[in-house]
């Protein structure tokens, strides 16, 4: 069975700092590991995705996250925090093959402060 | 091109009542999963449906029910609500291969 395990329920950060959202994944298979942000009263957004290719990936609105196998991690960052990324952010695993049903975590509230 | 539409945006039952939601996919789309987010959780699968099928189900009850139609559009059922299927409901369509799935906004469901 799949899952992931994301580290801390809330981060808060100052505008202009550093962002780190941490995510541990467990999976039988190759997975597939994406980040998902959720604004209020919005649907989810995906961030970015991996799916075997390059172990950095790149995402949207300066996000990216760096697949480790060794240590089963897949954490996401962002080198400046700006005001419009406090969000909800879900770490999810699917299998890399067949049809995508997606496990999500439980969500990392990040909160900016100006 | 419009995204994942989804209705109605709220709904308010009481206990034992039925409910229906429905969604249409992203233009080219025509795989729908549904999935449940409670209050302070993160989304939990359903069920998704291809080529009018469940295709695969997570671990809810026979009472969450669904059924996809020709233009590739989709209901949920929920049959005897309780008060603990209050949630927001979440509609993502794709393709049928490992794609990205696209979600709508979503449909708050709060049972009395």
């Amino acid at each position: 069975a799949q899952s992931v395990t994301q580290l801390d329920s809330h981060v808060s950060v100052s505008e202009g700092t550093p962002v780190l959202l941490r995510c541990n994944y467990s999976s039988s298979y190759s997975p597939s590991l994406f980040w998902y942000v959720q604004h209020p009263n919005k649907g989810l957004q995906l961030l970015l995705k991996y799916t075997s290719a390059a172990t950095l990936v790149k995402g949207i609105n300066g996000f990216e996250a760096e697949f480790k196998k060794s240590e089963t991690s897949f954490h996401l960052t962002k080198p400046s925090a700006h005001m419009s990324d406090a969000a909800e952010y879900f770490c999810v695993v699917s299998e890399s093959t067949g049809f995508q049903k997606l496990v999500f975590g439980t969500g990392t509230r990040l909160l900016v402060s100006p | 091109d419009a995204g994942v539409t989804q209705s109605p945006t709220h709904l308010i039952k009481t206990r034992g009542q039925q409910v229906t939601l429905r969604c249409s996919p992203k233009s080219g789309h025509d795989t729908v999963s549904w999935y449940q987010q409670a209050l302070g959780q993160g989304p939990q699968f359903i069920f998704q449906y291809y080529e009018e099928e469940e295709r695969q189900r997570g671990n809810f009850p026979d009472r969450f029910s669904g059924h996809q139609f020709p233009n590739y559009s989709s209901e949920l059922n929920v049959n005897a609500l309780l008060l603990g299927d209050s949630a927001l409901y979440l509609c993502a369509s794709s393709l049928p291969n490992p794609s990205e799935q696209f979600f709508g906004p979503g449909t708050r469901l709060t049972v009395l």
